[in-house]
């Protein structure tokens, strides 16, 4: 168990609609990841927030968006689904000290777009 | 772009060592060698990582060239339990905690009995 927690595990949505992930870091990690893995894809990182504010934007479509909370929990929301937004997401956390530089992966949620 | 190369599977016996090679010819100064796998979908766990120096955890050693140019992953008694797509991944060292990691295709190990 990685200390990272991801919600929903699975979640099976309409073309159009909108989702929300939602993802708890380790105890006292302050960065929190998000990362796209779709088959023809591999993972792909999506953003990266610390302690509440975006850090880091890669391959993030405009239709999805991220938060981190001040409890540190983050949320990722895609919007106006296709079906090609089927894929595991991943959350991953990092945090101080001799952790800072190891991300903790979180178990994913799959999201499937019908 | 990944900026590691490896083989696209390797086939290792049950109890014996599995070695990973990974190839970073482009690496510079500041950037370290990280190792994770993925185990069938699920999230990818960190196996370990160095800068220049051999390093050894309770999961694996890696061997870093003296050029840096390549490492090797080396798992010394595979377990039915390590088959998974293992990565290797080079990562630039900031100073801060603004970073992400790129991840390449992996090599699939497969544990036979």
């Amino acid at each position: 168990d990685s200390g990272v927690t991801q919600t929903p595990k699975h979640l099976i949505t309409a073309t159009g609609q909108r989702v929300t992930l939602r993802c708890s870091p380790r105890s006292g990690d302050l960065s929190v990841y998000w990362y796209q893995q779709s088959l023809d894809q591999g993972l792909q990182f999506l953003i990266q927030y610390y302690n509440g504010e975006e850090r880091a934007k890669g391959n993030i479509l405009e239709r999805f968006s991220a938060q981190q909370f001040p409890d540190l929990h983050s949320e990722l929301n895609l919007s106006s689904l296709e079906l090609g937004d089927s894929a595991l997401y991943f959350c991953a956390s990092s945090g101080a000290g001799a952790r800072k530089n190891i991300q903790y992966f979180g178990a994913g949620t799959r999201l499937s777009v019908l | 772009d990944a900026k590691t190369t490896q083989p696209t599977s390797m086939d290792c016996a049950e109890g014996r060592a599995a070695n990973l090679p990974c190839n970073h010819s482009t690496i510079s100064g500041n950037e370290y060698v990280y190792w994770y796998r993925q185990i069938h979908s699920q999230g990818p766990q960190y196996i370990i990582h160095g800068l220049k120096n051999n390093e050894t955890n309770e999961m694996a050693s890696l061997i870093i060239t003296e050029d840096r140019k390549s490492s090797t992953l080396i798992l010394p008694h595979a377990t039915l339990r390590d088959t998974a797509v293992y990565y290797c991944i080079v990562r630039e060292l900031n100073g801060g905690s603004n970073y992400k990691l790129t991840f390449g295709k992996g090599t699939l190990l497969t544990v036979n009995p």
